[in-house]
């Protein structure tokens, strides 16, 4: 089946401006993650949606950073004035809540503010 | 405070050999315990899991990983490498009183030489 979509694979901004970045999770799958990975590092949490519940949000690094998802399903980040340190690439994740079910992730969007 | 530890930032390993790449963990209660990989410009891959049950967890391509509760450890291992394992690994954990978190490892990237 259909894994985890992201759009687009690869975004070059200047900074200062907007960004939105799109997620596409496996149908069915009720909990949505977003990270951010920078080159070659970890990942960083930034936000996690489940259901209907109000999003954990406790990983944005900045107020600058908002998401949404919209009908329980595809999920936007938005990066506002975009600045230099926010290029990594961000990945979305998607999992079935209730079983000790893995994270399926997407292949990221690769976004490099100049 | 769940978390797991990679202590080795980098494995290198040649073709053939065994290898084995670490991870301990911290955590409240029993784990639910994950191990991830990653190839360039890719999102992370699931590999395997330990739930509960058998100590030795068998997973893709090969891959199994020991639970070790004394030592709280959960390395990821494969009797016989290849140049195609080459890879960032990540281990993670699931916080179970907190069920959307997942805590990963900084990685850890493995080197499979000819």
């Amino acid at each position: 089946g259909a894994g985890v979509s992201q759009s687009p694979s690869n975004k070059v901004t200047e900074k200062g401006k907007d960004v939105e970045l799109r997620c596409d999770p496996i149908s069915g799958h009720t909990a949505l993650y977003w990270y951010r990975q920078s080159l070659g590092q970890g990942l960083e949490f930034l936000i996690y949606f489940q259901g209907n519940s109000a999003p954990d949000k406790s990983g944005l690094p900045s107020d600058r950073f908002s998401a949404e998802r919209t009908g329980g399903s595809v999920s936007t980040l938005t990066i506002q004035r975009t600045q230099q340190e926010d290029s990594a690439v961000y990945l979305c994740a998607s999992s079935d809540q209730g079983t000790p079910s893995p994270l399926h992730f997407g292949n990221g969007t690769r976004l490099t503010v100049t | 405070a769940q978390s797991v530890a990679q202590p080795e930032d980098q494995v290198n390993v040649a073709e053939g050999n065994p290898l084995t790449v670490k991870c301990t963990y911290s955590v409240s209660g029993n784990p639910y315990l994950f191990w991830y990989v990653q190839y360039p410009n890719r999102g992370l891959q699931f590999l395997l899991k330990y739930i509960t049950g058998d100590n030795l967890v068998k997973g893709s391509y090969g891959f199994e990983a020991e639970f070790n509760k004394s030592q709280t450890s959960f390395h990821l291992k494969k009797p016989s490498a290849l140049v195609s394992d080459s890879a960032l690994y990540f281990c993670a954990v699931r916080d179970l009183y907190n069920f959307n978190k997942f805590y990963f490892g900084s990685g850890t990237k493995l080197n499979v030489k000819p």
